[in-house]
């Protein structure tokens, strides 16, 4: 079975450019979670969204967006890049049924770096 | 706020060692908690995870945890190390119903032939 995948891998961009990432779940996981892992830090949670709607919002800046997608895909849309924006990004999917939608499965995440 | 605090950015021990990784959790409810590992360059995977069954839980690669209500802890062990262990291990807590983790900051295990 396939698991979750992102893309792109790494992704270099210049302060002030906008960036989208996207995320494909495991089939079947109708919720997807956004996090944010800066170098040496544990993640960050950014967004999660299950059915297409915002479940739940991390203390980021409305310079960062998400949406989801009918076939539960996920892209992340992060404007007017800033230095501090470099990290990892991960996206992780769940089941959407009781304790299972605790486990989060990750992607290998998207390096970005602002120059 | 929820908050999980890791002792030890980074620990050392022996191939064949008992490794022992620590985690504290904050939390007013009883969570859900989980060791996830990350090797370089790569995403997340979950070692174990526990939700109010049995407190000694049993992961993959013969990690295993134990939680402890009241000293509000959930550390990771392993009874030998293995070269292949090496890599960065972070505990996260669900304490509530939005699902989000929140996460520990990390600790690098160095295994040390």
């Amino acid at each position: 079975d396939a698991g979750v995948t992102q893309s792109p891998t790494h992704l270099i961009k210049t302060r002030g450019q906008q960036v989208t990432l996207r995320c494909s779940p495991i089939s079947g996981h109708k919720s997807v979670s956004w996090y944010q892992q800066v170098l040496g830090q544990g993640p960050q949670f950014i967004f999660q969204y299950y059915e297409k709607e915002e479940r739940g919002r991390g203390n980021f800046p409305d310079r960062f967006s998400a949406r989801q997608f009918p076939n539960y895909s996920s892209e992340l849309n992060v404007n007017a890049l800033l230095l501090g924006d470099s990290a990892l990004y991960l996206c992780a999917s769940s089941a959407d049924r009781g304790l299972r939608s605790y486990e989060q499965y990750f992607g290998p995440g998207t390096r970005l770096t602002v120059t | 706020a929820q908050s999980v605090t890791q002792l030890g950015s980074h620990v050392s021990v022996s191939e064949g060692a008992l490794v022992l990784l620590r985690c504290n959790y904050s939390s007013s409810v009883p969570p859900y908690l989980f060791w996830y590992v990350q090797y370089p360059n790569q995403g997340l995977q979950l070692l174990l995870k526990y939700t109010s069954a049995a407190t000694l839980v049993k992961g993959i690669n013969g990690f295993e945890a134990e939680f402890k209500k009241s000293e509000t802890s959930f550390h990771l062990t392993k009874p030998s190390a293995h070269m292949s262990d090496a890599a960065e291990y972070f505990c996260a807590v669900s304490p509530d119903s939005n699902y989000q983790l929140i996460w520990g900051a990390g600790t690098k295990l160095i295994i040390k032939p």
